[in-house]
C-alpha cells in the first residue's frame, strides 16, 4: 500500500521559515494536500494541488511537490501556526502522512 | 456557508453497533462527494470510504469492507456512517468531510468530528 512520510516535529523560533516535507515514491506524480489540525479541532485545508492556497489562508502559507517530496513551507512562521500537519495524496484511497507537530519556540 | 454537523458522542459496547449522521448546508449536495474519515486517539487519519450521491454509489477502505455501511438522504442533505462489530481498536473521532470541486479532490470542509468509544 502507498505511503507518505512525514518527519514527527519541526521547531522554529518566531518569524523564522518553517518547512514540512512529505515523502512517497513518486510523490510528483501526484496532487498533495496539506492540512492544519489544532488540538480538539477539526483539520483545516491549507494548500491544495501541490501549491495553491484555499481562501482564507495567509500568504506566508506555500508549497512545492517535485520528485519524491513534497513541501509545505511557512515563512515568517507565527504563534497562531503552532499545530499539527497533515499531508494528503490519493492512490486509490486517499492516503495520509503521519503528522508533523510544528512547535513555535 | 458550507456546514457539516456531525452526530454527537457515542460510547459501545464490542460487537455493537453504531451509526453516525453528518448534516450538510450551505451548498447544493448532490455537487458534492462526502467522505469519513478517522482519527484514533493521538493518531493520525484514516480514509474509511466515499459518498457519491449524484452516482448513487459508495465505496469503502478495503480494511474495512463487510464492516461499514454509508448511506444517504437527499431530502435532508444528511450523510450516515454505520459500523458495525465493533471492536475497541474501532474508539476514535469521526469526521465526515466535502470533497472540493478541485481537481487534488482534498477535502475543503470538515465537521466537527464524532468522538466514538469501544469499552466493555
Amino acid at each position: 500500500s502507498y505511503e507518505l512520510t512525514q518527519s514527527p516535529s519541526v521547531s522554529v523560533s518566531p518569524g523564522q521559515t518553517a518547512r514540512i516535507t512529505c515523502s512517497g515514491d513518486k510523490l510528483g506524480d501526484k496532487y498533495v494536500c496539506w492540512y492544519q489540525q489544532k488540538p480538539g479541532r477539526s483539520p483545516v485545508l491549507v494548500m491544495y494541488q501541490d501549491s495553491k492556497r484555499p481562501s482564507g489562508i495567509p500568504a506566508r502559507f506555500s508549497g512545492s511537490n517535485s520528485g519524491n517530496t513534497a513541501t509545505l513551507t511557512i515563512s515568517g512562521t507565527q504563534a497562531v501556526d503552532e499545530a499539527d500537519y497533515y499531508c494528503q495524496a490519493w492512490d486509490r484511497i486517499a492516503v495520509f502522512g503521519g503528522g508533523t507537530k510544528l512547535t513555535v519556540l | 456557508q458550507v456546514q457539516l454537523v456531525q452526530s454527537g458522542a457515542e460510547l459501545r459496547k464490542p460487537g455493537d453497533s453504531v451509526t453516525v449522521s453528518c448534516k450538510t448546508s450551505g451548498y447544493i449536495f448532490t455537487n458534492h462527494y462526502v467522505h469519513w474519515v478517522r482519527q484514533a486517539p493521538g493518531q493520525g487519519f484514516e480514509w474509511m470510504g466515499i459518498v457519491k450521491p449524484s452516482q448513487g454509489t459508495t465505496r469503502y477502505t478495503p480494511n474495512l469492507q463487510g464492516r461499514v455501511t454509508m448511506t444517504w438522504d437527499t431530502t435532508t442533505s444528511t450523510v450516515y456512517m454505520e459500523l458495525g462489530s465493533l471492536r475497541s481498536e474501532d474508539t476514535a473521532v469521526y469526521y465526515c468531510a466535502r470533497e472540493s470541486a478541485f481537481e487534488g479532490k482534498e477535502f475543503d470542509y470538515w465537521g466537527q468530528g464524532t468522538l466514538l468509544t469501544v469499552s466493555s
